[in-house]
């Protein structure tokens, strides 16, 4: 099976732009979770998705959104760019049902540099 | 009560020698307990996981022991190798979806 993969996987925006990364998740898979890596705050949950819905919502403020589509591939937003976006943004994708339901596979992630 | 505290910050091992990580958590409600190895430019992959159930699982080199009462749980790898220099990830997951609460991380260096 393929694994994870995210497009694209370097971005340089500046303040104030927006951007939106996108996600395919391993064949079969049907939820598809969003991460940020930084050195400061770690690996933070953003969002999850399963079945095109969001299931559950870190605490990050509204500027940052996803969708899911009906073929599990999933966009992530983010409006009016700050300098504090800068990060790995990881999408990680897992079954969401049966008994591996919550086993997380993460992409190689995009790296989003604000100027 | 979200919070995964993971130590050693950092670790150097020498070759063949034992790797040991520990992760504590306060949230009762977490049912599961993954590892993740991460290498630089990469994403976290996933080495291994456990549930509440079992005490101890094993998987290669690759150790989980959990202690339910304590709210703790740890990684141990048997004899390291260079090629298991990373930064290695506890996390914590409930049974509400896949939101994983990460610890902060333990970067290994493996002496040859």
């Amino acid at each position: 099976k393929a694994g994870v993969t995210q497009t694209p996987r370097y971005l340089i925006k500046t303040r104030g732009q927006q951007v939106t990364l996108s996600c395919s998740p391993i064949s079969g898979h049907r939820s598809v979770s969003w991460y940020q890596q930084t050195p400061g705050q770690g690996l933070q949950f953003l969002f999850e998705y399963f079945s095109e819905t969001q299931r559950n919502k870190g605490n990050f403020p509204g500027r940052f959104s996803g969708r899911q589509f009906s073929n599990s591939r999933s966009e992530m937003n983010v409006s009016t760019l700050e300098l504090g976006d800068s990060a790995l943004y990881l999408c990680a994708s897992s079954p969401g049902s049966g008994a591996r339901y919550n086993e997380q596979f993460f992409g190689p992630g995009t790296r989003l540099t604000v100027l | 009560q979200q919070q995964v505290k993971q130590s050693p910050q950092s670790l150097i091992v020498q070759k063949g020698g034992i790797s040991i990580i520990n992760c504590a958590y306060e949230n009762t409600a977490f049912d599961y307990f993954p590892w993740y190895q991460q290498f630089p430019g990469k994403g976290p992959a996933l080495l291994i996981a456990i549930r509440p159930d079992v005490s101890e699982k094993k998987e290669g080199r690759f150790t989980i022991s959990f202690n339910k009462s304590a709210k703790q749980f740890s990684l141990h790898i048997m004899d390291s190798q260079p090629g298991d220099s990373a930064t290695y990830f506890c996390a914590a997951g409930g049974a509400a979806g896949n939101k994983l609460t990460f610890g902060g991380g333990t970067r290994v260096l493996v002496k040859p």
